[in-house]
């Protein structure tokens, strides 16, 4: 368990707004990720950290930016949210001293957009 | 491009009826091939990492197996506890930040 908490847990929002999904984790994790899940495709991955300020795309990242200023936060941002956003997001985060660098999960953010 | 499939999509057992998932995978050098649980509302819960070919790991009523094209997580004598979606994912040698890729998942319903 990585302590990785994520906020909001639950978020109903409008099409065109701005929303930003908030991952922390306690546990000095180096690299941090963020996947969405949806029926039929699986879980995803949107962006991921490689350290503070080193950021990368992953296969969905089109309408999403990521920031990272301290090791624990990993900011996800929809920068006009569509309807096609909605979705389960989970971040993520790599152990490399434990059981083979493992990838824990946080318990997830419901995204609504209407 | 690495690619995961898992089968069969869902699967219903009676209890004590043991069986076994499949997940077939292509990847360019696997680093590490991985097994996750899925409960309702809940983010997944890391179960298992297989590295090689041959290689076995258990805890409780699962055993995961790893060949060169496939892994199985077999499952004894479940009981309804194991209700779950379980997940496959590998990590590839050249895949960049160490990123998983997933299966769609097998969800099993374990019946009293």
């Amino acid at each position: 368990d990585a302590g990785i908490t994520q906020s909001p847990r639950h978020k109903v929002t409008e099409t065109g707004t701005p929303v930003t999904l908030r991952c922390h984790q306690t546990e000095n994790h180096r690299y941090m990720y963020w996947y969405r899940q949806d029926p039929g495709h699986g879980l995803r991955l949107i962006h991921y950290s490689y350290g503070v300020k080193d950021t990368d795309k992953g296969e969905v990242s089109d309408g999403y930016s990521v920031s990272r200023s301290k090791t624990e936060d990993f900011l996800l941002t929809l920068e006009s949210a569509t309807s096609s956003q909605t979705s389960v997001y989970f971040c993520a985060s790599k152990d490399l001293r434990g059981p083979g660098n493992t990838i824990y999960f946080g318990e997830g953010s419901w995204l609504t957009v209407v | 491009e690495d690619q995961v499939t898992q089968s069969p999509e869902a699967l219903r057992l009676q209890e004590g009826e043991s069986s076994s998932l499949n997940c077939s995978y292509t990847v360019s050098g696997l680093r590490g091939l991985f097994w996750y649980r899925q409960d309702p509302g809940k983010g997944p819960e890391f179960l298992f990492t297989l590295y090689s070919a041959g290689e076995e790991k258990e805890k409780e009523r699962l055993k995961a197996t790893l060949t060169k094209k496939e892994s199985f997580l077999h499952i004894t004598a479940p009981k309804p506890e194991d209700s779950a979606t379980y997940l496959c994912a590998v990590q590839g040698a050249e895949t960049s930040g160490s990123r998983l890729t997933f299966g769609e998942g097998t969800q099993l319903t374990v019946n009293p």
